[in-house]
């Protein structure tokens, strides 16, 4: 009964693949979001969706496609993979901001 | 825009020591505030949150007050564990579901 999923956990690979990461939640919230965490444990908003439809994009750049197929998932898809997208990946979901956040297990991704 | 500041770690106590883990924030507007933990190559929890100026969230042991007229979010535990050891991140939100704004993050050790 896992709120907020992720998959891969890990994921190594070379500079200049394609990769994807899937993130499903069986909470019924409507807004999911993707964030990245630094290797300082910084973490940043990339992308906000809100029942399907794209809300933020916090100037990630264009090689970073988010696709939401329906409000329970939301998918990031990543081309041209360079060693500065190694990091951790989150996804979230939330039902109201007041109430919280709640997040996956993360994605970490290692670009050789 | 809206932004946190919390503490740099990293801090290491003693088992059963008090802590504090100062948090302070700009924000337009009112704020929820958030404290989430992470424990080692894991994902984030929500620990405890307030909504209002004087709410008082708590879990585990834990307590946070929210104070308008200092911006502060200060995290407290009476006595910490072993288990307690992790990172913790103090966040807000603004209205409606708009994503969350970290802390850098502090770094908690604490030594039987």
């Amino acid at each position: 009964d896992t709120a907020v999923s992720q998959t891969p956990k890990y994921l190594v690979t070379q500079m200049g693949n394609d990769k994807s990461i899937k993130c499903e939640q069986n909470l019924g919230h409507d807004t999911m979001y993707w964030y990245k965490q630094d290797s300082k444990k910084f973490l940043k908003i990339m992308f906000s969706y809100n029942n399907k439809e794209l809300i933020i994009n916090e100037t990630v750049p264009n090689r970073f496609s988010p696709k939401s197929p329906d409000k329970a998932h939301l998918n990031l898809h990543i081309n041209s993979l360079e060693l500065g997208d190694s990091a951790v990946y989150f996804c979230a979901s939330s039902r109201s901001g007041r109430e919280g956040q709640y997040f996956g297990p993360g994605t970490r991704l290692l670009v050789l | 825009g809206n932004s946190v500041t919390q503490m740099e770690g990293p801090v290491t106590l003693s088992e059963e020591a008090f802590l504090t883990i100062n948090c302070t924030y700009t924000a337009t507007g009112y704020p929820s505030l958030f404290w989430y933990v992470q424990y080692p190559g894991e994902g984030l929890q929500l620990l405890l949150k307030a909504t209002k100026a004087d709410d008082k969230g708590s879990n585990k042991g834990f307590e946070a007050t929210y104070r308008k007229e200092t911006t502060s979010f200060h995290l407290e535990k009476g006595s910490v564990q072993v288990s307690d050891s992790a990172v913790y991140f103090c966040a807000l939100t603004g209205s409606g579901n708009t994503p969350l704004v970290f802390g850098k993050g502090t770094r908690l050790s604490v030594i039987a």
